[in-house]
């Protein structure tokens, strides 16, 4: 089956500018993430949805990032405006629904590499 | 809070070897699950192995098996016969109860970096 599909895999902004990441999941999975990865740190979620409603985004700096998943499929991760801190890996992972055993496996994506000069 | 600690920033160990990626965690609930992933230079995170916190015995899966001391509450990664291939990032991570939120993200610790000498 196709992975995790991301894009663009690297990009380089200016400060105060704007940016768009985009992920289309495996098919069939309902559960959509994005977390952020500085350099030298483990992954942090900044948004989880289920299906198209948001099940968690309380590690999402709102006030310039934004995220939606239109029709429950693919997603889309916007920085607008752009900080130096946003430098990082945004690694887009699905799985699917939860399970009693928890054992549902995030498969992810080869990531967006970001760099804010 | 559930939080993931892996105190080994860089691991090294020869080919052939065994090696064992520390993973302590902390939480209050009774149900959660264990994860290792690894992460080559390339970026993308595989992943490894599942371990429960019912599940009475070690998980295995090939050449990874999961040292699971729920006493301890700890979940180290043992790597058989390491090969050059096996040089990456690794991470631990918890799922929080699956109730909590459907699908149940996962915390991950800082990662250790394993490098396999020739």
């Amino acid at each position: 089956e196709a992975g995790v599909a991301q894009s663009p895999r690297y990009k380089i902004i200016e400060k105060r500018q704007s940016v768009a990441f985009w992920c289309n999941p495996i098919s069939g999975h309902a559960t959509l993430y994005w977390y952020q990865q500085i350099l030298g740190q483990g992954p942090k979620l900044l948004i989880q949805f289920q299906n198209n409603g948001v099940v968690d985004d309380s590690q999402l700096p709102k006030d310039r990032f934004s995220a939606e998943r239109l029709k429950g499929v693919d997603s889309t991760l916007k920085i607008q405006p752009a900080k130096l801190e946003d430098s990082a890996v945004y690694l887009c992972a699905s799985s699917l629904a939860g399970s009693p055993s928890g054992a549902n496996v995030l498969t992810f994506g080869a990531g967006s590499r970001l760099t804010v000069l | 809070a559930q939080k993931i600690t892996q105190t080994q920033p860089g691991m090294f160990v020869q080919e052939k070897e065994a090696v064992t990626l520390d993973c302590t965690y902390d939480t209050s609930d009774q149900s959660y699950g264990l994860f290792w992933y690894k992460q080559p230079s390339s970026g993308e995170m595989i992943f490894l192995i599942y371990q429960g916190s019912y599940d009475e015995q070690n998980a295995t899966e090939g050449r990874y098996s999961l040292n699971f001391q729920k006493a301890r509450k700890s979940a180290n990664l043992v790597i058989s016969a390491s090969q050059l291939g096996d040089s990456a990032m690794y991470f631990c991570a918890m799922r929080e109860p699956w109730f909590y939120n459907q699908g149940g993200k996962l915390i991950f610790g800082q990662g250790t970096e394993l490098s396999v000498k020739p």
